[in-house]
């Protein structure tokens, strides 16, 4: 049974830096083409894609967030993190971790239940 | 990146079809995906490929694909069809993108 779970910090202040876990379990980060995305929905909006980590440590970021995103992953604990710098209350949304690769198409085929972010002063 | 254009919303009456429509403003078109979101949940794949319905969708969940447009059609839509709908592609560079979703209502 694949599931993935979201952490973190529910409320953040503008200028300080997010930092997100994704904790998952029935599939492993090693296994050839296995991948983990990060995406987010702010409060009535569209989905937004934010990064994606690969098996072999391959990395991809969205070209609007790139300078902002680091994704990393620590394939023995089945977790993919997520850091965001400079947060701004336009970066308030629910961050989702979602998997793929499994059906080697660029479906998410898996999500986390979301944790909603809120950058407040 | 491209953009991917829906309509803001579709309604349908139980039974009927509802038809929902995802635009690429630019080439190269890579596969389509469609996902469904209902009120405070994640979304959950109905369509993989342009085509392909994941395991447990309904029969009456179908996609299709035409030039740079790909369609989501419900057959004999039910009242729990009630919800959000995005589709997803990807582009050349491994960076991916969501349309702007279309919110079907069940009269």
């Amino acid at each position: 049974q694949v599931t993935l779970r979201e952490s973190g910090p529910a409320l953040v202040k503008p200028t300080q830096t997010l930092t997100l876990t994704c904790t998952f379990s029935g599939f492993s980060l090693s296994t050839s083409g296995m991948c983990v995305s990060w995406i987010r929905q702010p409060p009535g909006k569209a989905l937004e894609w934010l990064a994606r980590i690969d098996w072999d440590d391959d990395k991809y970021y969205s070209t609007s967030l790139k300078t902002r995103l680091t994704i990393s992953k620590d394939t023995s604990k089945n977790q993919v993190v997520l850091t965001m710098t400079n947060m701004d209350p336009v970066d308030t949304a629910t961050y989702y971790c979602a998997r793929m690769g499994y059906s080697g198409y660029d479906d998410f085929d898996y999500w986390g239940q979301g944790t909603l972010v809120t950058v407040s002063s | 990146s491209y953009e991917l254009t829906q309509p803001p919303s579709v309604s349908v009456s139980p039974g009927q079809t509802a038809r929902i429509s995802c635009s690429a403003d630019a080439l190269p078109k890579q596969y389509a995906y469609w996902y469904q979101q209902k009120p405070g949940q994640a979304p959950v794949l109905v369509i993989y490929k342009d085509g392909g319905r994941p395991s447990g969708i309904p029969e009456r969940f179908s996609g299709s694909s035409s030039g740079t447009t790909v369609t989501l059609t419900i057959s004999g839509v039910q009242a729990e069809d009630e919800a959000d709908y995005y589709c997803q592609s990807a582009d050349s560079s491994g960076t991916y993108v969501f349309g702007t979703g279309t919110k079907v209502t069940v009269l």
